[in-house]
């Protein structure tokens, strides 16, 4: 049972581009969502995060925007830039913030 | 250290042999984890250390694998009689406070 899913196995834009990363999940007493970034041969990197609280948040070129009557969030990035390429997690928690869930990941291409 | 230092690297071990992976957390994080991340899938929870309370150990899959973390800082999983699909990248995270994970870089276990 995936209690947060990822659709899209990968994505392909053009550098300068916005890149739109998706994200739903099943759980509703989730109340905290993170983003994370990997690249080959490393560990995952924290991105963003969003709060239950809120609707959006936003970092630099990064956003994060979260419907929770939907339940789903989404990851903004833009402009994209080659070197965001790579694989893009989505994570939830609830409550105290222990045992992140994460989603199977979206492997994001940006061309030049 | 500065970051999570996680060894060995990478692991090739023929099937049926224990395997032992280490965690090194970054100094004063209370809590670690343990997740797993095999190929095409996302990063599957394994188990968590918090403090001194006993281990969260709900995620994981068999009673092959264990995990202890001594002095409140050094883990230590192992795979006891380790079989094909145990084949993964093994991440090691730790966290002050809440959400603030940070991850290693993995070890990656190939079973042949």
């Amino acid at each position: 049972d995936q209690q947060v899913k990822q659709n899209s196995p990968s994505l392909s834009v053009q550098e300068g581009r916005i890149s739109i990363l998706n994200c739903d999940y099943t759980n509703s007493m989730f109340d905290y969502f993170l983003w994370y970034k990997k690249y080959p041969a490393e560990g995952p990197t924290f991105l963003i995060s969003i709060s239950s609280i809120k609707d959006k948040n936003e970092d630099g070129r990064f956003t994060v925007f979260l419907n929770k009557s939907a339940k789903h969030l989404s990851l903004h990035i833009v402009p994209s830039q080659p070197g965001d390429s790579a694989v893009y997690f989505c994570a939830a928690s609830g409550g105290d913030g222990n045992k992140l869930v994460f989603g199977a990941g979206t492997i994001l291409r940006v061309k030049s | 250290g500065a970051g999570v230092s996680q060894s060995p690297s990478n692991k090739v071990t023929e099937k049926g042999k224990d395997v032992e992976l280490r965690c090194d957390p970054i100094s004063g994080h209370t809590a670690l984890y343990w997740y797993r991340q095999s190929l095409g899938q996302g990063l599957e929870f394994l188990i968590y250390f918090q403090g001194n309370s006993a281990p969260d150990k709900s995620g994981l899959p068999s009673d092959r694998f264990s995990a202890e973390r001594t002095g409140g800082s050094v883990s230590t999983l192992t795979i006891q009689r380790t079989q094909q699909e145990d084949s993964a990248v093994y991440l090691c995270a730790s966290r002050r406070g809440n959400y603030g994970y940070t991850f290693g870089s993995g070890t990656r276990l190939t079973v042949v």
